[in-house]
């Protein structure tokens, strides 16, 4: 049952240039999806949110893009670099629950490299 | 800056053997979770926490797994009969409340079980 998909394993991508990462969704009841960033040996960290009353939220290098009717989701990371390589995760959630304790649903994550 | 700590970083545990995972989270924090990672698979949720009791569990949470937080600040996971197919990165997190960019997590236990 993976209602979160993140169907490119990996990415390569030259120092400068745009990252896109992607990601799905199944389940029509999320409205509130995050992207966490992690490096080895190290924990999720939360990079980016968005809700679904917007299709666009921006925060420095990184945008996020949602696209409600095709439930798809992307990571922009404009320019590119080296330290921006990690396994990238897309999560998503209810935001009806924002102030309880709904989970996340997470998906596989993609992991991002950046040649110098 | 605040983080969730977790220990030990690494287990090795022999089948069948109980094994407690600890974590001390954010000390004004209100809600607390457990997640694992599968190695090459997805960030699963286990179980969140808050108000002293379990909020919600997903169905890998059985029976031979339980959550404690015994003193105010630390937040354990016991698994009381390991298995191979526990073996995974275990993740606590927690937040204020306000808000999932608010989710932080600690860096997790490595349970390998043999």
């Amino acid at each position: 049952d993976q209602q979160v998909k993140q169907n490119s394993p990996s990415l390569s991508v030259q120092e400068g240039r745009i990252s896109i990462l992607n990601c799905d969704y199944t389940n029509s009841m999320f409205d509130y999806f995050l992207w966490y960033k992690k490096y080895p040996a190290e924990g999720p960290t939360f990079l980016i949110s968005i809700s679904s009353i917007k299709d666009k939220n921006e925060d420095g290098r990184f945008t996020v893009f949602l696209n409600k009717s095709a439930k798809h989701l992307s990571l922009h990371i404009v320019p590119s670099q080296p330290g921006d390589s990690a396994v990238y995760f897309c999560a998503a959630t209810r935001s009806i629950s924002n102030f309880g304790n709904e989970k996340l649903t997470f998906g596989t994550g993609t992991r991002l490299t950046i040649i110098p | 800056e605040p983080e969730v700590t977790q220990t030990p970083s690494h287990q090795v545990t022999q089948m069948g053997q109980e094994v407690i995972l600890r974590c001390v989270p954010i000390s004004n924090h209100l809600y607390f979770y457990w997640y694992r990672q599968i190695l090459g698979q997805k960030v699963e949720f286990l179980v969140s926490f808050y108000n002293n009791e379990i909020s919600e569990k997903s169905e890998i949470f059985d029976d031979q797994f339980s959550v404690e937080r015994p003193d105010g600040s630390n937040f354990t996971l016991k698994i009381r009969s390991t298995k191979l197919e526990d073996s995974a990165m275990y993740f606590c997190a927690s937040r204020t409340g306000v808000g999932y960019e608010k989710l932080f997590f600690g860096s997790g236990t490595q349970l390998s079980v043999l």
